[in-house]
């Protein structure tokens, strides 16, 4: 299968800072990533599409400018939690379509992000 | 725009058992349903896919079934084992682009 890396694993920061989480497709090339939230024991929450070259395209409810998402290449999607508060603590979660796959849908190992 | 409800939420199983898992779509158009098995902390992981064209598809102790006309989908594990205790999410697509997660299974199995 492809291979979708993201990272930082955790991180823990202060209330107020911003936090930037990367995701990267290692050995394909990934027009459209996704972005997901899960809360304990939840479901995958889709928080916004990314496009490579265009803007997101963010879910109903999902601040544009809290979460803030730049995909400039073909291999790279950052997601950037901006003044990070303590109720934007969650396991975040990226994901990719690979065609050479043929077309299916591979996820990062996630993101912990805890806010003090 | 699509709706995937999954059934039962939380199931446990006699090692050596069988699970079923069972999902229904809303939209008719969705073409693609595949599999993912999340343990705890980790990255969903896909397991098993199946497209529009096939009833059925198996990949050892895991299979997928669809019916298109009654609009579900169930996974089926058999000879169930203590590393197959996991959050099960099924999942329906129509474009490839848009996935409908359903709300996940958490499935034990009980040495």
């Amino acid at each position: 299968g492809a291979v979708v890396s993201q990272h930082p694993s955790w991180v823990i920061c202060k209330s107020g800072t911003s936090v930037k989480i990367e995701c990267r497709s290692l050995d394909f090339q990934a027009t459209t990533m996704f972005w997901y939230r899960q809360f304990p024991k939840q479901s995958l929450m889709l928080m916004a599409t990314s496009n490579e070259g265009s803007k997101a395209t963010y879910e109903q409810g999902v601040e544009k400018d809290k979460f803030l998402i730049n995909h400039a290449s073909l291999t790279l999607s950052t997601l950037t939690v901006t003044s990070a508060h303590p109720e934007d603590s969650s396991f975040y979660i990226c994901s990719a379509i690979s065609g050479q796959a043929g077309e299916k849908l591979f996820f990062g190992s996630g993101t912990q992000l805890s806010v003090l | 725009g699509e709706n995937v409800e999954q059934h039962p939420s939380t199931l446990s199983v006699q090692e050596g058992d069988s699970a079923v898992i069972k999902c229904t779509y809303s939209d008719s158009a969705s073409n693609y349903f595949p599999w993912y098995k999340q343990e705890l902390g980790k990255r969903p992981q896909l397991i098993i896919d199946i497209r529009s064209n096939v009833g059925e598809k198996k990949d050892q102790r895991i299979a997928v079934t669809l019916n298109k006309t009654a609009k579900h989908f169930s996974l089926h594990i058999t000879e169930t084992q203590p590393e197959d205790s996991a959050v099960y999410f099924c999942a329906a697509t129509d474009t490839g682009r848009n996935f409908v997660f359903g709300p996940g299974t958490r499935l034990s199995v009980l040495p």
